[in-house]
């Protein structure tokens, strides 16, 4: 079993609609999570982290955490054509240091 | 946010060179300095681990006289691909932690490494 498992897609959603991304991670003492963007052919970019169970919401993106299930997800309403890219989930067991990246959901957004 | 930088962005190198990366952390001291490989279509592979003034920590399978790391100081990492072969040809991609209540990791552009 992997430390950060995400599904690796595709996933569709039409254009304005919901689309919500899934990680699960194995390591129960883990405290920071984070989502970040790879268009294709560029580096990841960070989107949003969290460290607090419950919702944290930025502009069109939402990140929840239940440290309780080990599951991070990462909501993106209205969705754009623009956030069709691979979206990688990292998890770190403290606040410092190294994090494990999940192998990424590729998110295509049709018009 | 925060700025990491890397140079160069593209290089061509024939067989047998050495290829010399920087990493530069351009707006904040990088408490530590990570290098990643990512050929096309596949996932980040974290290659090592680079805190300034002291040696790196490399992943299982990476060769560190191969992929030589220089962390210079809280700003600069440095890669060197030594006697780089067709196979090392890949996307390295470097990475900085940003000191904060909790460190938040930004990542280079990357520099794409040809080899002929």
């Amino acid at each position: 079993q992997k430390e950060v498992e995400q599904n690796s897609g595709p996933l569709s959603v039409p254009e304005g609609a919901i689309a919500s991304l899934n990680c699960t991670y194995s390591d129960r003492g883990s405290q920071s999570f984070f989502w970040y963007r790879q268009y294709s052919g560029k580096s990841p970019e960070l989107i949003m982290f969290i460290y607090s169970n419950g919702d944290k919401e930025d502009g069109r993106f939402t990140a929840q955490l239940n440290k309780a299930s080990q599951y991070v997800s990462l909501l993106i309403r209205d969705s754009q054509p623009s956030d069709s890219a691979t979206y990688l989930c990292a998890v770190r067991g403290g606040n410092a240091g190294k994090s494990t990246f999940g192998d990424g959901t590729t998110l295509t957004v049709k018009p | 946010g925060a700025v990491v930088s890397q140079h160069p962005s593209w290089v061509i190198c024939k067989s047998g060179t050495s290829v010399k990366i920087e990493c530069r952390s351009l707006d904040f001291q990088a408490t530590t300095m990570f290098w990643y490989r990512q050929f096309p279509k596949q996932s980040l592979m974290l290659m090592a681990t680079s805190n300034e003034g002291s040696k790196a920590t490399y992943e299982q399978g990476v060769e560190k006289d191969k992929f030589l790391i220089n962390h210079a100081s809280l700003t600069l990492s440095t890669l060197t691909v030594t006697s780089a072969h067709p196979e090392d040809s890949s996307f390295y991609i470097c990475s900085a932690n940003k000191r904060g209540t909790q460190e938040t990791q930004y990542f280079g552009p990357g520099t794409r490494l040809l080899v002929l």
